[in-house]
């Protein structure tokens, strides 16, 4: 079964800092990858998305990911945090095939890392 | 722009009841979802569903579980008979494609979610 392993579960940064978030998947197949964050008070929203094609994603927000193949790693930077970036992150995969048929769009989560940027 | 909407927010309950979790996906989407997330653990996928049929489902999906869509645009998670350890922040998602390796393959969108408490 697939799963994906957020290194972090709490980050603490003050403002202008760089980010990295890692973020590693266990499938060895195709993949499709995923961030999400979550703000305080509102739902999950997309980051940004990796489907095929140039490894090197840029998201909303200024921030981009790296999906490096060979190391199942898909992880997640900025150059410089804002406070505004306080949220909780969620990396995410969904493996392309399953047993017997064709997946559906599940999604597995890891397990979350939290950012708080200090002002 | 179109959201994923949840209700109630909060629902609590005693354990032994049934509950309907609500969930209006976007108008124009076709597949759609219910993950949870039980506090301080990663958001887990249950089911997903299109063409008016459970697409895929997890272990966590047993026959306590069943999802609906009554109508042309509410989307339903009924638990029949809660346990505690059903407590949990239950998220809907929703996708325009939710074919994965298709190349027109969509992310998915989720709700604000709906917290369950069984007491």
């Amino acid at each position: 079964a697939q799963s994906v392993s957020q290194h972090n579960h709490h980050v603490i940064l003050s403002e202008a800092a760089s980010l990295e978030l890692g973020c590693n998947y266990s499938y060895g197949g195709t993949v499709n990858l995923f961030w999400y964050v979550q703000y305080p008070g509102q739902h999950l929203q997309l980051l940004l998305k990796y489907f095929s094609g140039d490894p090197l994603v840029k998201g909303i927000k200024g921030f981009e990911a790296e999906f490096i193949k060979s190391k199942f790693s898909f992880n997640l930077r900025k150059p410089s945090v804002q406070w505004s970036d306080t949220a909780e992150y969620f990396c995410a995969v969904n493996d392309q095939e399953v047993s017997g048929g064709t997946s559906y769009g599940k999604l597995t989560f890891g397990q979350g890392t939290i950012l708080t940027v200090h002002p | 722009e179109p959201e994923v909407t949840q209700t109630p927010s909060h629902q609590v309950t005693q354990m032994g009841q049934e509950v309907i979790l609500r969930c209006v996906p976007i108008s124009n989407h076709l597949y759609f979802y219910w993950y949870r997330q039980i506090l301080g653990q990663k958001v887990e996928f249950l089911v997903s569903f299109y063409n008016n049929e459970i697409s895929e489902k997890s272990e966590i999906f047993d026959d306590q579980f069943s999802v609906e869509r009554p109508d042309g645009s509410n989307f339903t998670l009924k638990i029949r008979s809660t346990k505690l350890e059903d407590s949990a922040m239950y998220f809907c998602a929703s996708s325009l494609n939710g074919l994965a390796g298709a190349i027109s393959y969509n992310e998915q969108f989720f709700g604000p979610g709906t917290r369950l408490t069984v007491l």
